[in-house]
């Protein structure tokens, strides 16, 4: 089983361009999110969903854009990259939203924006 | 924010040795999990203790929850090179039902042959 699974594993961009990150999960799993994990911050929530169709914002949204159109994809977009958005960036899901259900991740993307 | 709070933020041990790493949140709480992450990849869950248990184990692991002191603790005994990570706890809000998991900002392992 492939679990969740992200693309590209490391990326570079230049400030100002656009990109977008892939994730997909093959559980049909209802509930999926961006996490941004930073040295000393732990991991913040970008964006979530809890089923297609139905996306909302976490912790750190500002810059990202995320639509859901099918249960298994969940991509990130970054509009307008800054270097403040270096980051490893990861991706999550589980089968239920309701609290209390183990979450599985992705291997994570490494973006550096120069 | 609930974030919860590891202590110590790094820990280094000898093989066979036991490891005990220590979790504080905020407000009250649904579960709490404990995740590792080696290094360079993604989360892996280790366990799930609800918030009416106090105490649970796996295999090597053993976590505690005090919710009165709104703590928790992850016991590995035994421990092994292999369980160098880092190791994060993750609390779900009791007030939500959407799920959302808070991290804190994780305990780095080292464990040496």
């Amino acid at each position: 089983n492939a679990g969740v699974t992200q693309t590209p594993k490391f990326q570079v961009l230049k400030t100002g361009q656009s990109m977008t990150l892939q994730c997909a999960q093959d559980m049909n799993h209802e509930y999926m999110s961006w996490y941004r994990q930073d040295p000393g911050m732990g991991l913040r929530l970008i964006h979530y969903s809890v089923g297609a169709g139905i996306t909302d914002q976490g912790e750190v949204p500002n810059g990202y854009n995320v639509s859901r159109s099918t249960t298994e994809d969940f991509p990130l977009r970054l509009l307008s990259a800054a270097p403040s958005q270096t980051s490893v960036y990861f991706c999550a899901s589980s089968y239920s939203f309701v609290s209390g259900t183990e979450a599985f991740f992705g291997q994570g993307t490494r973006l550096t924006v120069v | 924010s609930q974030q919860g709070e590891e202590d110590p933020q790094a820990l280094s041990i000898q093989e066979g040795e036991n490891a005990t790493m220590n979790c504080s949140y905020k407000t009250s709480i649904n579960n709490l999990q404990w995740y590792r992450q080696n290094s360079g990849r993604g989360l892996v869950h280790l366990i799930l203790i609800r918030s009416n248990e106090r105490e649970k184990h796996s295999g090597r692991l053993r976590v505690t929850l005090d919710t009165s002191k709104k703590s928790s603790s992850l016991l590995i005994t035994a421990s092994r090179a292999a369980d160098t990570a880092s190791y994060f706890c993750a609390t779900s809000d009791r007030g939500s039902t959407l799920g959302r998991l808070y991290f804190g900002r994780g305990t780095q392992l080292t464990v040496w042959p």
